[in-house]
């Protein structure tokens, strides 16, 4: 059973529509939670971190966290084609462990 | 904060030939430091990961080793390549309690 799910995709969306990413994680006692995003060619980049139930927002970018339900979200909104990339779903068991889980991404893309 | 470097960014290998990767980080002391190999198309496997001097971790047993002689320094290697051994090859930092970093890659393939 992989620890950390994702839906594949390609998830598609219009430009200026909320892109909504998904990912569940099977270790209840998991702590801190990331989101990367990782363009074509490219190694990923750090997005956003959360570490909380509820949401964080950062510009157009909000994480969302439930902890009881176990999964971790990624909200994008005003998406722009320069959005399209493939986001990985990360999860670190306890705060300060030596991994970090990755899911295996979605592609997003954004139609102009 | 904290900048990861590898070399080469690409490289063309034939089946048989060792492999040298390197990765230095700067911005940071102390640094958990990991191989992740990416195939075309997939997901990160995690290959080695490190947590001081000379200390190492294996997570996929293959004909990869890795070595940590400096605290920022990272270095993976193999005596004889595979096809299989083709990928993306990512090295990747975490100082402090949270976030990993990556680096920019090297792209390996093997003929």
């Amino acid at each position: 059973q992989k620890e950390v799910e994702q839906n594949s995709g390609p998830l598609s969306v219009p430009e200026g529509a909320i892109a909504s990413l998904n990912c569940t994680y099977s270790d209840r006692v998991s702590q801190s939670f990331f989101w990367y995003r990782q363009y074509s060619g490219k190694s990923p980049e750090l997005i956003m971190s959360i570490y909380s139930n509820g949401d964080k927002e950062d510009g157009r970018f909000t994480a969302q966290l439930n902890k009881a339900s176990q999964y971790v979200s990624l909200l994008i909104r005003d998406s722009q084609p320069s959005d399209s990339a493939t986001y990985l779903c990360a999860v670190m068991p306890y705060t300060g462990g030596f991994k970090t889980i990755f899911g295996a991404g979605t592609r997003l893309f954004v139609k102009a | 904060s904290q900048t990861i470097h590898q070399w080469p960014a690409t490289l063309v290998q034939p089946v048989g030939s060792p492999l040298s990767l390197e990765c230095t980080v700067e911005g940071t002391s102390n640094p958990n430091l990991y191989w992740y190999r990416q195939a075309a198309g997939r997901g990160l496997q995690l290959l080695f990961y490190s947590v001081g001097i000379g200390q190492i971790s294996s997570e996929v047993p293959q004909n990869l080793s890795a070595s940590r002689p400096q605290d920022r320094q990272f270095i993976l290697s193999s005596k004889k390549l595979l096809l299989s051994d083709s990928g993306f090859y990512l090295c990747a930092s975490k100082s402090g309690v949270h976030e990993q970093f990556f680096g920019p890659g090297t792209r390996l393939t093997v003929l």
